[in-house]
């Protein structure tokens, strides 16, 4: 079955600088690729997704990159924010309303 | 429109007993899936209901079992409840494609 690997578990950027969260996945099936953003207490929020014919999506300062090839894809976040502090989660959707989830990338922003 | 919805949003039962958890989907998703979240597992696939059908499952045992109304709303349920149970059980709807909106989970203690 897929399985997805993110890193790293935990992030500290100061702000206003860049972060970048990276997943690998297995099954190269697999053709959606959600990211989640989840605050404390809260329930996890779709950011931004991608499918399997593009290779980058942007949505303000937030991006998403894939590549098929390696069977890998980024978050970038730019201009980071305190609002942006979070556990984020990367997913690759297997068929069928599967999703299979990375271990999540607890970011810190520091002032 | 409203999101998901979940109810209850918090539950305290013992060791062996039994418990129903409800979801409401987005008006007009049909498809309901659930997940377990856990600091150690992270988010863990349990199952996807689509016009009452169970269409995919995830590698839990047969203690864990849902359903699906001609409503859309769906409950899961988990019978003979282990200490290791305690968890956020978390569901999300989607509509046409594979986009997944989650509601705020059900947080469960088994003492």
């Amino acid at each position: 079955g897929e399985n997805v690997e993110q890193h790293p578990s935990t992030l500290s950027v100061q702000e206003g600088d860049s972060a970048v969260i990276k997943c690998t996945y297995s099954d190269s099936a697999s053709n959606y690729f959600p990211w989640y953003k989840q605050e404390l207490g809260k329930r996890p929020q779709l950011i931004i997704d991608i499918r399997s014919n593009v290779g980058e999506k942007k949505d303000q300062r937030i991006a998403v990159t894939l590549n098929k090839t390696a069977k890998h894809f980024s978050l970038h976040i730019t201009e980071t924010q305190p609002e942006d502090s979070a556990v984020y989660f990367c997913a690759a959707y297997q068929g069928a309303q599967k999703l299979v989830f990375g271990q999540g990338t607890r970011l810190t922003i520091n002032p | 429109k409203a999101g998901v919805t979940q109810t209850p949003r918090y539950l305290i039962k013992t060791r062996g007993q039994q418990v129903t958890l409800s979801c409401s989907p987005i008006s007009g998703h049909r498809s309901v899936s659930w997940y377990q979240q856990t600091p150690g597992q992270g988010l863990q696939f349990l199952f996807e209901y689509f016009s009452e059908t169970q269409r995919n499952k995830g590698n839990f045992p047969g203690r864990f079992s849902g359903r699906q109304f001609s409503n859309s709303r769906s409950e899961m349920n988990v019978s003979t409840l282990e200490l290791g149970d305690s968890a956020l059980y978390l569901c999300a709807s989607s509509g046409d494609q594979e986009t997944q909106y989650f509601g705020p989970g059900t947080r469960l203690l088994v003492l």
